[in-house]
């Protein structure tokens, strides 16, 4: 049982360049979340799933884009990098059974933006 | 809006010495309550947590957390740490019983260094 996948670990990209941050899981569940996570800041979310073709916003959603095709995928695409987005990105998923659920995370991608 | 306060930013511990971390909250309905740990370069795993009932609240490696709803705490102890706890550690808050999906709110993090 693998949980959650992100990919890339790593990633290094110029201002203006877009990418797409990878997210599966194979838990099946229903709710899936991306986090930031930057020092002194804890984790801040940036966009949540409550199922496929369901997306909302986090708190800080700007200059990222979502899409939930699938149960098992959630990306994350950043649209044009900018360095204020240099962070490590965190992939989260949990089942949806009202508040009393925990989150299971992925393993990270730290991104910089030079 | 619900909110996390995590007033420790930096500890730093002998091994075998005695470790509370504290953690506030700021909401007035019924709350679920995480604590997660990251170990350096790795994500995040739930250490504990609180649904209801007892609120001693055991979770693994031998931590425990109490659960004090007058005073909106729910603060991470351990007896004796050991080195090998040295990791940042996450308090975190979701709204309990709402339906539907519920945000989590994490706190800043306490970044816990045991010296051996």
């Amino acid at each position: 049982n693998a949980g959650v996948t992100q990919t890339p670990k790593f990633q290094v990209l110029k201002t203006g360049q877009s990418m797409t941050l990878q997210c599966a899981q194979d838990m099946n569940h229903e709710y899936m979340s991306w986090y930031r996570q930057d020092p002194g800041m804890g984790l801040r979310l940036i966009h949540y799933s409550v199922g496929a073709g369901i997306t909302d916003q986090g708190e800080v959603p700007n200059g990222y884009n979502v899409s939930r095709s699938t149960t098992e995928d959630f990306p994350l695409r950043l649209l044009s990098a900018a360095p204020s987005q240099t962070s490590v990105y965190f992939c989260a998923s949990s089942t949806r059974q009202g508040g009393d659920t925990e989150a299971f995370f992925g393993q990270g991608t730290r991104l910089t933006v030079v | 809006a619900q909110s996390v306060s995590q007033h420790n930013h930096h500890v730093i511990l002998s091994e075998a010495a005695s470790l509370e971390l504290g953690c506030n909250y700021s909401y007035g309905g019924t709350v679920n309550l995480f604590w997660y740990v990251q170990y350096p370069g790795q994500h995040l795993q739930l250490l504990l947590k609180y649904f209801s009932g007892d609120p001693l609240v055991k979770g693994i490696k031998g931590f425990e957390a109490e659960f004090i709803k007058s005073k909106f705490s729910f603060n991470l102890r351990k007896p004796s740490v050991q080195w090998s706890d040295t990791a940042e550690y996450f308090c975190a808050v979701n709204l309990a019983n709402s339906g539907g999906y519920q945000k989590v709110t994490f706190g800043t993090g306490t970044k816990l260094q045991v010296i051996p």
